[in-house]
């Protein structure tokens, strides 16, 4: 895959305020699509998930949107708390024998007290 | 256990050197996958074993690297010839069912960090 380097998007934001945190996703055939929250030194964290045959799911304080059209998603998180800051990735994936997981580079979300 | 647990947590080796890294998937999870996470990037997908099937190795980016997992249980992944650039951390994630079924989340252990000097 391409190599970003260290460089993460990063998203910093306030405390309370709403963050929406984007992703391009590349396989057309990519019928379910994963929020998933890293924390440092941890293993990724399911956050919420949505399939093709949607266009917004809403969880706990999280919504992801899909946008089949441009093959974008995007998660949301209200009232953002310190404890929300980690890296988030998307992945898409396609069902079928695999079900292997196709990830993005990540978004590192910072949140200021 | 409760989660995916992998050993060791940290690894540090030679260049040169064979490694091998453990995943305890949860139980009667049937499939489980290897990732591998370089710094500040995603995930790479290694392979993927489920059930007794012939596992997919597509993403395994070299012969030096090879899986084994023992029935839908333990599973150690070997990095043979460790090069510098091998040092990332390898992630395990395991899920319930397969083909399919409509519940898709992999839940991941913590990681191996290794580091090849």
């Amino acid at each position: 895959g391409e190599n970003v380097g260290l460089h993460l998007p990063t998203l910093s934001v306030q405390e309370g305020d709403n963050s929406i945190i984007n992703c391009a996703y590349s396989n057309s055939a990519s019928d379910y699509f994963i929020w998933y929250k890293q924390e440092s030194g941890k293993g990724p964290q399911f956050i919420i998930d949505i399939r093709s045959n949607m266009d917004k799911r809403q969880g706990q304080r999280v919504t992801v949107l899909l946008n089949k059209t441009v093959k974008h998603l995007s998660l949301q998180i209200a009232a953002t708390q310190p404890g929300d800051s980690a890296v988030y990735f998307c992945a898409e994936g396609e069902s079928g024998a695999t079900n292997k997981l196709i990830f993005g580079t990540g978004t590192l979300l910072a949140v200021q007290p | 256990g409760a989660g995916v647990s992998q050993s060791p947590s940290n690894k540090v080796t030679e260049k040169g050197k064979d490694v091998e890294l453990r995943c305890d998937p949860i139980s009667g999870h049937t499939a489980l996958y290897w990732y591998r996470q370089r710094l500040g990037q995603g995930l790479e997908f290694l392979i993927y074993f489920q059930g007794n099937s012939a596992p997919d190795k597509s993403g395994l980016p070299s012969d030096r690297f090879s899986a084994e997992r023992t029935g839908e249980s333990v599973s150690t992944l070997t990095i043979q010839r460790t090069q510098q650039e091998d040092s990332a951390v390898y992630l395990c994630a395991s899920r319930f069912r397969f083909a399919s079924d409509t519940y898709n989340e992999q839940f991941f252990g913590p990681g191996t960090r290794l580091t090849v000097l």
